[in-house]
């Protein structure tokens, strides 16, 4: 079963602050991957998304990168702001059904 | 356009009593997901359907636990004789096909007293 890791578990920085998550996954048979970000009592919103014939994505100050040969992803926000204080989520697809999710980084923007 | 809706977005119920969520995915996706999210876990994936495909139902926890998606739209996750257990926030999800980027509705937070 595929097994999804998600470091640091919190994070807290300035705002400003360019800052790195990261996802793994025990399977780097990896076929798609999708960041989203979670605020509290919300469903989940779409980040990115990186399918199976790319390496990585960006949109503004994100980019999110895979390394299939790992298993391995990271996200990166430049420029934080305390608007991105959320739980960010990474979700691996091995196949054309569901993903599997790692428990989130909780991040803090402090103003 | 309209995104991913769910209903109900609260849900309590006794324990023992059956339950019915209801998901209504974006007009012309063709794939539907369900998973749950319990507190401090990550999400679990409970089913997929895939247009007239036979449902995948791999990530189902009991047979208390079944889902039905008519004319390839709606879709009703049941859960019957409900147990404390299964409290948690249920998400649905749906993508364009099956490998396309997963949409989220906003969930049904259900609490089995």
């Amino acid at each position: 079963k595929q097994e999804v890791t998600q470091i640091p578990a919190a994070l807290s920085v300035p705002e400003g602050e360019n800052l790195v998550l990261n996802c793994s996954f025990t399977d780097s048979a990896i076929y798609n991957l999708q960041w989203f970000r979670q605020d509290p009592g919300k469903g989940l919103t779409s980040l990115l998304l990186i399918q199976s014939s790319q390496r990585e994505q960006t949109s503004g100050r994100l980019n999110a990168s895979l390394d299939k040969s790992s298993g391995r992803s990271t996200l990166y926000i430049a420029a934080s702001q305390p608007g991105d204080s959320a739980t960010y989520l990474c979700g691996g697809g091995t196949g054309a059904n569901n993903l599997f999710f790692g428990t989130g980084t909780r991040l803090t923007v402090i103003p | 356009g309209a995104g991913v809706s769910q209903s109900p977005s609260n849900k309590v119920t006794e324990k023992g009593k059956d339950v019915e969520l209801r998901c209504d995915p974006i007009s012309g996706h063709t794939a539907l997901y369900w998973y749950r999210q319990s507190l401090g876990q990550g999400l679990e994936f409970l089913i997929y359907f895939q247009g007239n495909s036979a449902p995948d139902k791999s990530g189902l926890p009991s047979d208390r636990f079944s889902a039905e998606r008519t004319g390839g739209s709606v879709s009703t996750l049941t859960i019957q004789r409900t147990q404390q257990e299964d409290s948690a926030v249920y998400l649905c999800a749906s993508s364009l096909s099956g490998v396309n980027e997963q949409f989220f509705g906003p969930g049904t937070r259900l609490t089995v007293l």
